[in-house]
């Protein structure tokens, strides 16, 4: 099983809102990643968790609030964006030794209205 | 970060091999990856080479890797309309978890 699973597939939010991007893996890896992809652009990477600490923050602004409720979990809170934030949101997750292959979720399409 | 380079574009015919060229600049790259994604979709994981390898093949993919020039390419043998998709490699660096420096992308085309 190589699948990293994100919800929801696609939101829709107003910049009052308060939303949650959700990211599952049950490969027992112990470092996951949340990046964000706009249009026509290649990944630019958020956060990183290892070990289910924050190892990594790419100075991104604080209207995004990651957490890391257990090794399997990541979530990404969304509070006050701005319309610039809309991006697909990619997860993924990797082994902490070795090789560090990166295994992709599908994203999250976020549009912020 | 250091910048990962892929020209935009490359059209070919199916049934012909595809070469995928990317340069990167920092030498201390650990491992160097090649991935795919379609349209709408996430990020798929093709094959990945350490960094003191020069080849390593792969069903249809092979990754050529010329460390001191560093420069990396991914042939496709055989391109399928499948294969129609924006491939970017990506470079880790370091030895901990530091997530990846990803290329611009090249939006391969096939032409029937």
């Amino acid at each position: 099983d190589t699948e990293v699973t994100q919800t929801p597939k696609h939101l829709v939010m107003g910049m009052t809102n308060k939303k949650s991007l959700k990211c599952e893996q049950h490969m027992g890896h112990r470092a996951m990643y949340w990046y964000k992809q706009k249009a026509k652009k290649p990944p630019e990477l958020m956060f990183v968790y290892s070990y289910e600490k924050l190892s990594i923050n790419e100075s991104v602004p604080s209207r995004f609030s990651p957490e890391c409720p257990n090794s399997s979990l990541l979530n990404l809170h969304l509070h006050a964006l701005q319309p610039e934030d809309s991006a697909l949101y990619l997860c993924a997750s990797s082994q902490e030794e070795g090789s560090q292959k990166a295994f992709f979720g599908q994203g999250t399409r976020l549009t912020v209205v | 970060g250091e910048d990962v380079e892929q020209s935009l574009f490359l059209s070919v015919r199916e049934g012909d091999s595809s070469v995928i060229n990317c340069t990167y600049t920092d030498s201390s790259s650990t491992y160097l990856y090649w991935y795919k994604q379609e349209p709408g979709a996430g990020l798929q994981l093709l094959t990945y080479i350490f960094s003191n390898m020069d080849m390593k093949q792969d069903q249809r993919l092979t990754v050529l890797l010329n460390k001191k020039d560093k420069h990396l390419s991914l042939r496709i043998a055989d391109t399928q309309t499948g294969d129609s998709a924006i491939y970017f490699c990506a470079e880790k660096i370091g030895g901990g978890a530091d997530g990846l420096t990803f290329g611009k992308g090249t939006h391969l085309i096939i032409q029937p």
